[in-house]
């Protein structure tokens, strides 16, 4: 069964410091996001993508996370300078089409020390 | 904006019936999804609504009220494998992110 894979499973960074997150979506999805989830807290939506662009972003997305899909498979976040409150873990998600159900990988532990 | 409320937490027995509520309310409202998280694993879709009425799948149905911003997920024949959290997620139109409520916490005992 097609799935989302996510690297690294967990990372463990410095203050201050970038950090890249990598997600391969299901290969005949369009739709790309992504969660994160601070320890015991609900999913909360960063970030949407789709035909090459940020199609939504949320109020946490701003000017220090970047997303990219460099080429046809791989689809990437960017922290530029971490802080202690990044420490959660992030999911990638992707669906076939804006109406339909989001399938998650097994996200990245984020540890920012 | 969107607001979604579902219980913290609730407990059940093996083999009973669950039964866990989610309200909603959101502009444009253009669909309801239940996901299953177990502890440090990623969310797995259960179940999607977008008209009125109960979804049956296996052991587990959502039902969908548009009119009073309300959805359930009921799991039948409940099984240890049960205990997870259960996470309420609502589409609006105009947008293809999903937004999560807290999430219930279902512990189920032998």
């Amino acid at each position: 069964e097609p799935e989302v894979t996510q690297t690294p499973s967990h990372q463990v960074t410095q203050m201050g410091q970038e950090v890249i997150l990598r997600c391969v979506p299901i290969s005949n999805h369009l739709y790309f996001y992504w969660y994160r989830q601070i320890l015991g807290q609900k999913v909360e939506f960063l970030v949407s993508f789709y035909n090459n662009e940020i199609s939504e972003k949320s109020e946490i997305f701003d000017d220090q996370f970047s997303v990219e899909r460099p080429d046809g498979s791989n689809f990437t976040l960017k922290i530029r300078s971490t802080k202690l409150e990044d420490s959660a873990m992030y999911f990638c998600a992707s669906s076939v089409g804006e109406a339909g159900e989001l399938f998650f990988g097994e996200g990245s532990r984020l540890t920012v020390l | 904006g969107q607001n979604i409320d579902q219980p913290t937490e609730m407990t059940a027995t093996e083999g009973a019936i669950v039964q866990i509520n989610c309200t909603y309310q959101t502009s444009g409202f253009n669909g309801l999804f239940w996901y299953q998280q177990h502890a440090g694993e990623a969310p797995t879709f259960l179940s999607y609504n977008v008209l009125d009425g109960l979804e049956e799948k296996g052991r587990f149905s959502s039902f969908l009220s548009r009119s009073k911003g309300y959805s359930y997920l009921l799991l039948k024949e409940l099984q240890m494998k049960d205990s997870a959290s259960y996470l309420c997620a609502a589409r609006s139109y105009n947008t293809d992110k999903l937004i999560f409520g807290t999430g219930t916490r279902l512990q189920v005992f032998p």
